[in-house]
């Protein structure tokens, strides 16, 4: 069970906009930033979206992050074959034993 | 460009002993924060540990601690994790993740550029 919750799949056809969405605590999307991750099929994961919203450079506009209390969300727009991957949302949580780094389960978007 | 190249992985017998490297170039490795994330097979991402830029802080996941330690050399602009006591569900692809090591008032930043990820395999 992850500390953070996603859904486990999403779709769209191609041009359409889908948001995956991130719940976590005030331990660690409270308090922290979001940081999302793109992982291609069979690649590393690969940074989306830092500190909740921005997009590092050669990301497409078409993703956007978001965030409010302690929940997130990945936006993505103008659906494309391309996007089809597994997403992960990711903070640092403050807990007691301790800091650590948290992860979603992931989420396996099909581009139907 | 950054790059970040895992080794070290390899098939080990349930509590062997192994130890993973992660070479780091075009950054100033010594100002970074270090991160190891794994995978399992089929699974999603779990955090496994992480060193401060000098390594005067360590963090593990509970599911390592006490078995595994995380540690960096600066002069060899090299990252390390020794595995020690492995057990099956040690088995994964293991990441080193490149972190800024930095915090402002909204929070902690967090790992920005990935290694490609070298296998784990504990088995008889």
């Amino acid at each position: 069970q992850s500390v953070l919750t996603q859904p486990p799949s999403a779709s769209g056809t191609p041009g359409q906009r889908v948001t995956i969405s991130c719940s976590g605590s005030s331990s660690n999307i409270g308090s922290n930033y979001v940081y999302w991750y793109q992982q291609l099929p069979g690649t590393a994961p690969k940074l989306l979206i830092y500190r909740n919203n921005q997009r590092p450079s050669g990301v497409p506009d078409r993703f956007s992050g978001s965030k409010s209390g302690t929940s997130a969300s990945l936006a993505i727009s103008g659906l494309r074959s391309e996007d089809e991957a597994d997403y992960y949302c990711a903070a640092w949580d403050d807990s007691l034993s301790g800091p650590d780094v948290v992860f979603g389960g992931g989420t396996k978007l099909t581009v139907l | 460009q950054v790059q970040l190249v895992e080794s070290g992985g390899g098939v080990v017998q349930p509590g062997g002993s192994l130890r993973l490297s992660c070479a780091a170039s075009g950054f100033t490795f010594s100002s970074y924060g270090m991160h190891w994330v794994r995978q399992a097979p089929g699974k999603g991402l779990e955090w496994v540990a992480f060193i401060r830029y000098d390594g005067s802080n360590k963090y593990y996941a509970d599911s390592v601690k006490g078995r595994f330690t995380i540690s960096r050399d600066n002069s060899k602009n090299t990252l390390y994790l020794q595995m020690n006591s492995l057990r099956a569900e040690d088995t994964a692809v293991y990441y080193c993740a490149k972190d800024p090591d930095y915090y402002d008032s909204s929070g902690y930043y967090l790992m920005d550029y990935w290694g490609q990820g070298t296998l784990v395999t504990v088995s008889s």
